[in-house]
Protein backbone atom coordinates (compact mmCIF):
# COMPACT_ATOMS: atom_id res chain seq x y z
CA UNK A 1 0.00 0.00 0.00
CA UNK A 2 1.46 3.29 -0.66
CA UNK A 3 2.16 5.85 2.16
CA UNK A 4 3.65 8.83 3.39
CA UNK A 5 4.99 9.28 6.19
CA UNK A 6 6.36 12.85 7.46
CA UNK A 7 8.17 13.77 10.75
CA UNK A 8 7.67 15.27 13.14
CA UNK A 9 3.81 15.76 13.59
CA UNK A 10 4.52 19.29 15.16
CA UNK A 11 7.54 21.35 16.03
CA UNK A 12 7.35 24.70 18.08
CA UNK A 13 10.77 27.12 17.34
CA UNK A 14 11.24 30.80 17.79
CA UNK A 15 12.01 33.28 14.93
CA UNK A 16 15.25 32.91 13.51
CA UNK A 17 15.81 29.09 13.45
CA UNK A 18 16.29 26.66 11.42
CA UNK A 19 14.10 23.94 10.72
CA UNK A 20 14.20 20.49 9.21
CA UNK A 21 11.45 18.52 8.04
CA UNK A 22 11.33 14.49 6.84
CA UNK A 23 9.35 12.91 4.13
CA UNK A 24 9.32 8.99 3.65
CA UNK A 25 7.71 7.56 1.14
CA UNK A 26 6.57 4.56 -0.37
CA UNK A 27 4.18 5.07 -3.98
CA UNK A 28 4.05 2.64 -6.68
CA UNK A 29 5.59 3.63 -10.37
CA UNK A 30 6.77 6.95 -7.95
CA UNK A 31 6.88 9.78 -10.42
CA UNK A 32 7.93 13.27 -8.08
CA UNK A 33 7.51 14.54 -4.47
CA UNK A 34 5.92 17.41 -3.78
CA UNK A 35 5.90 20.15 -1.20
CA UNK A 36 2.81 22.41 0.35
CA UNK A 37 2.16 24.97 3.00
CA UNK A 38 -0.92 24.50 4.37
CA UNK A 39 -2.22 27.56 6.23
CA UNK A 40 -6.00 28.35 6.70
CA UNK A 41 -7.33 27.00 3.63
CA UNK A 42 -5.94 24.82 0.88
CA UNK A 43 -2.48 24.08 0.01
CA UNK A 44 0.17 26.19 -2.10
CA UNK A 45 2.56 24.99 -3.91
CA UNK A 46 6.06 24.75 -2.66
CA UNK A 47 7.97 22.56 -4.74
CA UNK A 48 8.41 19.14 -7.14
CA UNK A 49 11.02 17.37 -6.68
CA UNK A 50 12.05 14.34 -9.63
CA UNK A 51 15.42 13.90 -9.51
CA UNK A 52 17.71 13.03 -6.64
CA UNK A 53 20.45 15.17 -5.09
CA UNK A 54 19.24 18.11 -6.58
CA UNK A 55 18.21 21.20 -4.12
CA UNK A 56 15.35 23.10 -5.50
CA UNK A 57 15.62 26.59 -3.07
CA UNK A 58 12.72 29.39 -2.92
CA UNK A 59 13.88 31.98 -0.63
CA UNK A 60 14.80 30.70 2.74
CA UNK A 61 12.86 27.33 1.88
CA UNK A 62 14.77 24.64 0.40
CA UNK A 63 14.51 21.11 -0.37
CA UNK A 64 15.58 17.77 -1.89
CA UNK A 65 14.95 13.97 -2.62
CA UNK A 66 16.64 10.88 -2.71
CA UNK A 67 15.49 8.27 -4.38
CA UNK A 68 17.59 5.92 -3.14
CA UNK A 69 16.89 6.47 0.81
CA UNK A 70 12.80 7.39 -0.86
CA UNK A 71 13.31 10.50 1.32
CA UNK A 72 12.50 13.96 1.13
CA UNK A 73 13.48 16.89 3.55
CA UNK A 74 12.27 21.12 3.35
CA UNK A 75 14.46 23.39 5.19
CA UNK A 76 13.04 26.67 6.28
CA UNK A 77 15.92 29.37 7.55
CA UNK A 78 15.54 31.89 9.58
CA UNK A 79 12.26 31.27 10.53
CA UNK A 80 9.47 34.32 10.59
CA UNK A 81 6.17 33.67 12.18
CA UNK A 82 4.75 33.97 8.82
CA UNK A 83 6.10 30.27 8.03
CA UNK A 84 3.66 28.90 10.91
CA UNK A 85 1.50 26.75 9.04
CA UNK A 86 0.59 23.03 8.50
CA UNK A 87 3.77 21.90 5.89
CA UNK A 88 2.34 18.30 3.37
CA UNK A 89 4.15 16.21 1.59
CA UNK A 90 3.28 14.25 -1.37
CA UNK A 91 4.03 11.44 -3.38
CA UNK A 92 3.00 11.32 -6.90
CA UNK A 93 2.82 8.43 -9.21
CA UNK A 94 2.50 7.09 -12.84
CA UNK A 95 -1.11 8.19 -13.22
CA UNK A 96 -0.83 11.71 -11.72
CA UNK A 97 -2.03 10.55 -8.30
CA UNK A 98 -0.92 12.11 -5.26
CA UNK A 99 -0.78 10.08 -2.08
CA UNK A 100 -0.38 12.74 1.25
CA UNK A 101 1.17 12.52 4.34
CA UNK A 102 -0.41 13.73 7.52
CA UNK A 103 1.58 17.10 7.44
CA UNK A 104 4.05 18.62 10.08
CA UNK A 105 2.26 21.39 12.15
CA UNK A 106 5.31 24.37 12.33
CA UNK A 107 4.85 27.08 15.06
CA UNK A 108 7.38 29.99 14.82
CA UNK A 109 7.14 31.61 18.21
CA UNK A 110 7.98 35.50 18.39
CA UNK B 1 1.25 29.50 -10.84
CA UNK B 2 -2.08 27.89 -12.01
CA UNK B 3 -5.44 29.48 -10.70
CA UNK B 4 -8.15 27.15 -9.50
CA UNK B 5 -11.65 28.80 -7.86
CA UNK B 6 -14.21 26.15 -6.13
CA UNK B 7 -17.82 27.11 -5.26
CA UNK B 8 -19.33 27.99 -2.29
CA UNK B 9 -16.61 28.72 -0.13
CA UNK B 10 -18.86 27.46 2.91
CA UNK B 11 -22.08 25.67 3.26
CA UNK B 12 -24.46 24.91 5.68
CA UNK B 13 -27.35 22.42 5.07
CA UNK B 14 -30.12 20.19 6.72
CA UNK B 15 -29.71 16.42 6.73
CA UNK B 16 -30.90 14.36 3.31
CA UNK B 17 -30.76 17.62 1.08
CA UNK B 18 -27.69 17.60 -1.57
CA UNK B 19 -24.97 19.94 -2.11
CA UNK B 20 -23.11 20.69 -5.01
CA UNK B 21 -19.24 22.56 -5.37
CA UNK B 22 -18.05 23.67 -8.27
CA UNK B 23 -14.35 23.82 -9.10
CA UNK B 24 -12.80 25.61 -12.27
CA UNK B 25 -9.30 26.46 -13.12
CA UNK B 26 -9.45 29.86 -14.00
CA UNK B 27 -6.58 30.28 -16.63
CA UNK B 28 -5.86 26.68 -17.95
CA UNK B 29 -7.61 23.59 -18.60
CA UNK B 30 -7.64 20.45 -17.21
CA UNK B 31 -8.07 17.37 -18.19
CA UNK B 32 -7.89 15.46 -15.14
CA UNK B 33 -9.44 17.43 -11.71
CA UNK B 34 -9.04 15.45 -8.25
CA UNK B 35 -11.65 16.10 -5.72
CA UNK B 36 -10.10 15.57 -1.48
CA UNK B 37 -11.79 15.59 1.66
CA UNK B 38 -9.83 16.33 4.83
CA UNK B 39 -11.21 16.44 8.40
CA UNK B 40 -10.39 18.21 11.43
CA UNK B 41 -5.89 17.61 11.87
CA UNK B 42 -6.17 15.12 9.39
CA UNK B 43 -4.14 15.30 5.68
CA UNK B 44 -6.10 14.94 2.77
CA UNK B 45 -7.39 11.84 1.84
CA UNK B 46 -8.20 11.31 -2.22
CA UNK B 47 -11.62 11.03 -2.67
CA UNK B 48 -12.37 10.77 -7.07
CA UNK B 49 -10.35 11.80 -10.25
CA UNK B 50 -12.65 13.74 -12.66
CA UNK B 51 -11.84 13.07 -15.94
CA UNK B 52 -13.02 15.34 -18.53
CA UNK B 53 -15.60 13.67 -20.99
CA UNK B 54 -15.44 10.35 -19.09
CA UNK B 55 -16.54 8.60 -16.09
CA UNK B 56 -14.42 9.56 -12.75
CA UNK B 57 -12.22 7.08 -10.95
CA UNK B 58 -13.24 6.93 -7.03
CA UNK B 59 -11.29 5.60 -4.08
CA UNK B 60 -11.76 2.03 -2.91
CA UNK B 61 -14.27 3.00 0.11
CA UNK B 62 -16.26 6.22 -1.38
CA UNK B 63 -19.50 5.78 -2.92
CA UNK B 64 -20.27 6.73 -6.57
CA UNK B 65 -23.66 7.08 -5.87
CA UNK B 66 -23.24 9.39 -2.64
CA UNK B 67 -20.15 11.74 -4.59
CA UNK B 68 -21.63 12.63 -7.93
CA UNK B 69 -18.65 14.00 -10.18
CA UNK B 70 -19.51 15.40 -13.18
CA UNK B 71 -16.20 16.92 -15.49
CA UNK B 72 -17.80 18.53 -18.65
CA UNK B 73 -15.49 20.88 -19.56
CA UNK B 74 -11.97 21.78 -19.49
CA UNK B 75 -12.17 24.62 -17.10
CA UNK B 76 -15.02 22.67 -15.05
CA UNK B 77 -15.81 20.16 -12.49
CA UNK B 78 -18.40 19.42 -10.16
CA UNK B 79 -18.96 17.23 -6.84
CA UNK B 80 -22.44 16.86 -5.48
CA UNK B 81 -23.07 15.19 -2.58
CA UNK B 82 -26.33 13.52 -2.38
CA UNK B 83 -28.46 12.84 0.66
CA UNK B 84 -25.92 14.89 2.78
CA UNK B 85 -25.62 13.17 6.46
CA UNK B 86 -23.51 15.18 9.71
CA UNK B 87 -20.42 12.86 9.14
CA UNK B 88 -20.64 14.19 5.61
CA UNK B 89 -19.25 17.63 7.18
CA UNK B 90 -15.64 17.87 6.51
CA UNK B 91 -13.40 20.71 3.98
CA UNK B 92 -13.79 19.16 0.42
CA UNK B 93 -10.80 20.45 -1.53
CA UNK B 94 -10.68 19.97 -5.39
CA UNK B 95 -7.17 20.71 -7.44
CA UNK B 96 -6.37 20.84 -11.05
CA UNK B 97 -3.35 19.26 -13.35
CA UNK B 98 -2.05 21.62 -16.07
CA UNK B 99 -1.35 19.23 -18.69
CA UNK B 100 0.34 21.01 -21.46
CA UNK B 101 0.41 24.65 -20.73
CA UNK B 102 3.56 26.62 -18.57
CA UNK B 103 2.59 25.23 -15.05
CA UNK B 104 2.56 21.53 -16.66
CA UNK B 105 4.33 18.86 -14.25
CA UNK B 106 3.07 15.54 -14.62
CA UNK B 107 2.04 15.51 -10.73
CA UNK B 108 1.82 19.13 -9.82
CA UNK B 109 -1.50 19.74 -8.60
CA UNK B 110 -2.74 23.53 -8.16
CA UNK B 111 -5.77 23.40 -5.13
CA UNK B 112 -8.61 25.15 -5.18
CA UNK B 113 -9.55 27.19 -1.67
CA UNK B 114 -11.58 24.33 -0.34
CA UNK B 115 -14.98 24.54 0.64
CA UNK B 116 -16.73 23.86 4.22
CA UNK B 117 -19.26 22.05 4.34
CA UNK B 118 -21.67 21.57 7.88
CA UNK B 119 -24.50 19.20 7.75
CA UNK B 120 -26.66 19.84 10.31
Amino acid sequence: EDKVVQSPLSLVVHEGDTVTLNCSYEVTNFRSLLWYKQEKKAPTFLFMLTSSGIEKKSGRLSSILDKKELFSILNITATQTGDSAVYLCAGGGSQGNLIFGKGTKLSVKP
Amino acid sequence: GAVVSQHPSRVICKSGTSVKIECRSLDFQATTMFWYRQFPKKSLMLMATSNEGSKATYEQGVEKDKFLINHASLTLSTLTVTSAHPEDSSFYICSARDEGGRNSGYNEQFFGPGTRLTVL
